[in-house]
This record gives structure tokens, C-alpha cells and sequence, in this order.
């Protein structure tokens, strides 16, 4: 079945320390998003991909990196400069970066840092 | 960024429609309105997206008000499975392509 996967489900690392979130997708999708969600929050966009070997910075990239090497993986690397890290790490993906295409989650990645 | 707003939270019988509303005052011509729910600990599903006229699928209908400042999602039976949190949001075709996701409105349904 053609989907996303987002692995671990669960990630604990200790402050000051750089972690990297696996997103990868099987549906031949151009665009690729990440986003942060906290606890009875909703969902803010970290970094956005239209295309593979692009990518540009949502509402709140400061402390992450991306890349886009390949067209199924997008992922995320939360940096020590992240003031807070711990929240719920989604990822999503659409056929193309247009409006009238719908965005695909993961089940997420819940991120520890103590 | 036009924005949505949603209430809370709703509640429903099993086995009822259910109308969960969304303004969005700020839309423009080319926004289209999307509609996704998500389950605790799950990534957000997509449930329906439309831009002028009313929009069917299996899982829901989409109503468009005439103006565009507001729509509502309706469920036609809500069942246990149907209790989560939904979000309705705006998708642009322009610039930075609006992709904000609020707070959502908290269905719950009751047995």
C-alpha cells in the first residue's frame, strides 16, 4: 500500500544533541511538508519542498533543517539551536505544491528532549 | 494568511448528522477550502476539499456558503469513529501557499 512512513514512532535524545526525522513516501508525490504540533495546539509548517532539490522554510524554521536529495525522503534534522524541541513531528505530502491537491500525514513522531 | 475559524468543540448523537462550521472571511478567489480530521496520536486524514460548489465523498459532504466566507463540513451519520478533532483550512494558489492549520473543532460523539 502506497503511503507515508515516519520512523521512530518515538524519539528521546538529550539536550544539545542534533536528531534526525525519517519521512518517507511511496506515492510519487512532488511536494513534501513538515510540521510541529504541541499539545492542544494546531499544526505549524516548518519547511516545505515543491519539488526535489528544493525546499523553503515555513512559519517556524528556525532550529531545523531539511534536505530533498530524493524525491520519496524529506527529512527533518531538529538542531541543539531549537530552543524547544519536544513536540509532535509530522510529515505530509501532495501529488503537487498546488492548492488542489491534498496533503497525505504520517503518523507522526513524538520527540522527546530532556 | 486568511485564516479560518472554528468552534472548539461540538457534540453528536451516534446515528445523527452532524454540521461542523468554518468562517473564513479573508478568503480570496483562488483559496480552496480544505477539511482533514485526525485521531489522537495520528497524523491528520484527509476528508474533502472543494473551492465554489458543494462537494460530495464517501466520507462527508462539503457546503459552500454563496460569498465563500464560510463553509460546513457535514457528516450524515456520525458514528464512535467519527469523534475527533477537524480542521478546516485554506489552500492558495499564490506566493507562500497558505498551509495553516488552527486548533480544529472537537467532535465528540455520544452512544
Amino acid at each position: 500500500d502506497g503511503g507515508i512512513t515516519q520512523s521512530p514512532k518515538y524519539l528521546f535524545r538529550k539536550e544539545g544533541q542534533n536528531v534526525t526525522l525519517s519521512c518517507e513516501q511511496n506515492l510519487n508525490h512532488d511536494a513534501m511538508y513538515w510540521y510541529r504540533q504541541d499539545p492542544g495546539q494546531g499544526l505549524r509548517l516548518i519547511y516545505y519542498s515543491q519539488i526535489v532539490n528544493d525546499f523553503q522554510k515555513g512559519d517556524i524554521a528556525e532550529g531545523y533543517s531539511v534536505s530533498r536529495e530524493k524525491k520519496e525522503s524529506f527529512p527533518l534534522t531538529v538542531t541543539s539551536a531549537q530552543k524547544n524541541p519536544t513536540a509532535f513531528y509530522l510529515c505530509a505530502s501532495s501529488i503537487l505544491f498546488g492548492h488542489n491537491s491534498p496533503l497525505h500525514f504520517g503518523n507522526g513522531t513524538r520527540l522527546t528532549v530532556t | 494568511d486568511a485564516k479560518t475559524t472554528q468552534p472548539n468543540s461540538m457534540e453528536s448523537n451516534e446515528e445523527e448528522p452532524v454540521h461542523l462550521p468554518c468562517n473564513h472571511s479573508t478568503i480570496s478567489g483562488t483559496d480552496y477550502i480544505h477539511w482533514y480530521r485526525q485521531l489522537p496520536s495520528q497524523g491528520p486524514e484527509y476528508v474533502i476539499h472543494g473551492l465554489t460548489s458543494n462537494v460530495n465523498n464517501r466520507m462527508a459532504s462539503l457546503a459552500i456558503a454563496e460569498d465563500r466566507k464560510s463553509s460546513t463540513l457535514i457528516l450524515h451519520r456520525a458514528t464512535l469513529r467519527d469523534a475527533a478533532v477537524y480542521y478546516c483550512i485554506l489552500r492558495d494558489a499564490t506566493g507562500a501557499n497558505n498551509l495553516f492549520f488552527g486548533t480544529g473543532t472537537r467532535l465528540t460523539v455520544i452512544p
